[in-house]
């Protein structure tokens, strides 16, 4: 069971475009939602994260945009650039606890030049 | 770097071997995890240290064994592996696994495992 859903699985866009990652979840329970970027050969980082809150972050060019009725949420990279290209993960956890993940099975972003 | 290291960074092992994947935090925390990147699946979370107990195990299965001798140290002694256990195994730390506001994980680069 996963609990987590991510799409897409893969994304490819152009150097100054905006890919957009979306993640669903089922559990009411969830009010933690970060976003992890791992390089090829690296481990996750965090990138941003939000609390049901609010609708919305922003962080630099990084945008999380949250649907609390939909149970949605997703990231969004404004003017992208090939140093972006990496693979995303999204999570969720309960209780407010940020250590406790439950992670998405990733989206590989390729932005090509 | 993220101040969490990992060692070795590949190994390769017969099903019968024993071998044993070690992370090192310099980063002051007192919390550590292990966790198990397959490919096209989700993070699984497989144990939880607090200030050096064990606080989470999340029913992985006893051909993994988990040791952490002090904050800083974190092992995970592999035998009688099986193929499926081939992955990245990935170590993070945090302050102190208080799961609280603004706690963030750092994660080590892995140690990617091939069991033949």
């Amino acid at each position: 069971q996963q609990q987590v859903k991510q799409s897409p699985q893969s994304l490819i866009v152009q150097k100054g475009g905006i890919p957009i990652i979306n993640c669903a979840y089922e559990n009411t329970a969830f009010d933690y939602f970060p976003w992890y970027q791992q390089f090829p050969g690296k481990g996750p980082a965090l990138l941003i994260a939000i609390r049901p809150d609010v609708s919305e972050k922003k962080e630099g060019r990084f945008t999380i945009s949250f649907n609390k009725s939909a149970k949605q949420f997703s990231l969004h990279i404004m003017d992208s650039q090939p140093g972006d290209s990496a693979t995303y993960f999204c999570a969720a956890s309960k209780g407010g606890a940020t250590n406790k993940l439950i992670f998405g099975t990733g989206t590989l972003l390729a932005v090509q030049p | 770097e993220t101040g969490v290291t990992q060692t070795p960074r590949h190994l390769v092992m017969g099903m019968t071997n024993k071998k044993s994947l070690k992370c090192e935090q310099h980063l002051g925390h007192n919390a550590m995890y292990w966790y198990k990147q397959s490919a096209k699946k989700p993070l699984e979370l497989m144990f939880v240290y607090n200030f050096k107990e064990q606080t989470e195990n999340n029913s992985v299965p006893s051909r993994f064994s988990p040791e952490c001798p002090n904050s800083s140290h974190l092992f995970l002694h592999l035998h009688t592996l099986q193929p499926e256990d081939s992955a990245l195994y990935l170590c993070a730390s945090s302050q102190d696994g208080s799961g609280g506001a603004g706690e963030t994980q750092y994660f080590g680069p892995g140690t990617r495992l091939l069991v033949l």
